[in-house]
């Protein structure tokens, strides 16, 4: 069975950082992977997605996502981080079936 | 408006008392799936479907039932709810023209089970 897993539980950083959220999953084969987000009191939003092509991908709100087959990883990556960034951030990989496998998920607290 | 809408959107219930948690559609999509979530465990699938009166199950579905009589609704339940039912749960669709991959998802549905 597919698992993904995401390397942080909680990231805290200040405003205008950097951002790095690592995410691995376990399936071999051909994979779609999703990065969702989570606001505070809302539901999931997609905030980028890879099917293939060009592994590196750029998604809303200033985030990209680069895929790297050989590490099995699909990192979000932002420059600079604001306050209202902060979410819970959650990796998922569908394996062209109707299986979702979602992470743990990480949260991200952005302070002003 | 294109949106997955969820009913209770909070539920405090007592253990064994057959609950139904409903979700609808109403972009038309044939897949739809139940998720719950859990502190630490991210979202697990509970059931998907992916057309109308086409069920399967996902990662967690025991103590779980679903129905798919309509394209546009995909109700939840729940026949004798246990404690460890207690979660987070997540409605969410997508279309075949999207390879099924672009899932839109409900507000969620806060159940407490006593």
């Amino acid at each position: 069975a597919q698992s993904v897993s995401q390397h942080n539980h909680h990231v805290i950083l200040s405003e205008a950082a950097s951002l790095e959220l690592g995410c691995n999953y376990s399936y071999g084969g051909t994979v779609n992977l999703f990065w969702y987000v989570q606001y505070p009191g809302q539901h999931l939003q997609l905030l980028l997605k890879y099917f293939s092509g060009d592994p590196l991908v750029k998604g809303i709100k200033g985030f990209e996502a680069e895929f790297i087959k050989s590490k099995f990883s699909f990192n979000l990556r932002k420059p600079s981080v604001q306050w209202s960034d902060t979410a819970e951030y959650f990796c998922a990989v569908n394996n062209y079936g109707q299986n979702f496998v979602f992470g743990p998920g990480t949260r991200l607290s952005v302070l002003p | 408006e294109a949106q997955v809408t969820q009913n209770p959107r909070y539920l405090i219930t007592v253990t064994g008392k057959k609950l139904t948690v409903t979700c609808s559609q109403n972009m038309n999509h044939e897949y739809m799936s139940w998720y719950r979530q859990d502190p630490g465990l991210g979202l697990r699938q509970i059931y998907y479907s992916m057309n109308v009166e086409v069920t399967d199950k996902g990662d967690v579905p025991e103590g779980y039932k679903v129905s798919r009589k309509e394209k546009r609704n995909f109700p939840l339940i729940l026949e004798s709810p246990s404690p460890n039912q207690t979660s987070l749960y997540f409605c969410a669709s997508s279309s075949r023209a999207s390879g099924y991959n672009e899932q839109f998802f409900g507000p969620g549905t806060r159940l407490t089970v006593l």
